[in-house]
């Protein structure tokens, strides 16, 4: 089955410090996101994605923070400077076009900021 | 106004047991909904989603009030297996980002 994998599964970095967290989508879906949830808080959405350009963005997606697709494969999120409020997993996700909202997520990547 | 509440919980149910969960969003125009389930420290996964008429998978039922903004969730038959937390997610149609509640903890106990 068809799954989005994503990477580091857990990074610990400093404050200040840029991360970089990468995602591969399902390969036939072109809507693209990341989520984050903060340790016992509800998931959160940061980012949407498709067509090579953001398409949506929370209040929490700031000058911080910037996503990029590089080669038609990866999706990646970038913090710029992380603070030490960034600590929460982030969620990878994707969807067929055309579908019921149904979005697939990966794993996580867990960000502990020191 | 909170977008999606959830009841947090813990509901601590034995084997067998029927429980419901429910839920309430706040903007009327929301068009998609959707149950996903979420284990501890995983990602969510789609459990079901709930239309206007309702609909059943199994041992699980979702019910949608459009008129009250109000979501429901029945699991009949309870399995331990069934232990974990519970997301009411709305979005305003297939192409909006999801908006998810806080969950719902749901333990089974043998």
């Amino acid at each position: 089955e068809p799954e989005v994998t994503q990477t580091p599964s857990h990074q610990v970095t400093q404050m200040g410090q840029e991360v970089i967290l990468r995602c591969v989508p399902i390969s036939n879906h072109l809507y693209f996101y990341w989520y984050r949830q903060i340790l016992g808080q509800k998931v959160e959405f940061l980012v949407s994605f498709y067509n090579n350009e953001i398409s949506e963005k929370s209040e929490i997606f700031d000058d911080q923070f910037s996503v990029e697709r590089p080669d038609g494969s990866n999706f990646t999120l970038k913090i710029r400077s992380t603070k030490l409020e960034d600590s929460a997993m982030y969620f990878c996700a994707s969807r067929w076009q055309g579908g019921t909202g149904e979005l697939f997520f990966g794993e996580g990547s867990r960000l502990t900021v020191l | 106004r909170k977008e999606v509440e959830q009841d947090p919980g813990p509901f601590n149910v034995p084997e067998g047991a029927t429980v419901a969960f429910n839920c309430t969003y706040s903007n009327s125009a929301s068009q998609s909904f959707f149950w996903y389930r979420q284990d501890c420290r995983k990602e969510p996964k789609l459990l079901m989603s709930v239309y206007s008429s309702g609909n059943e998978d199994g041992r699980f039922t979702a019910q949608l009030n459009r008129a009250s903004q109000y979501i429901s969730l029945l699991i009949r038959d309870s399995k331990l297996s069934d232990s974990a937390t519970y997301l009411c997610v709305v979005s305003l149609s297939g192409n909006t980002p999801l908006v998810f509640g806080k969950g719902t903890r749901l333990s089974v106990i043998a």
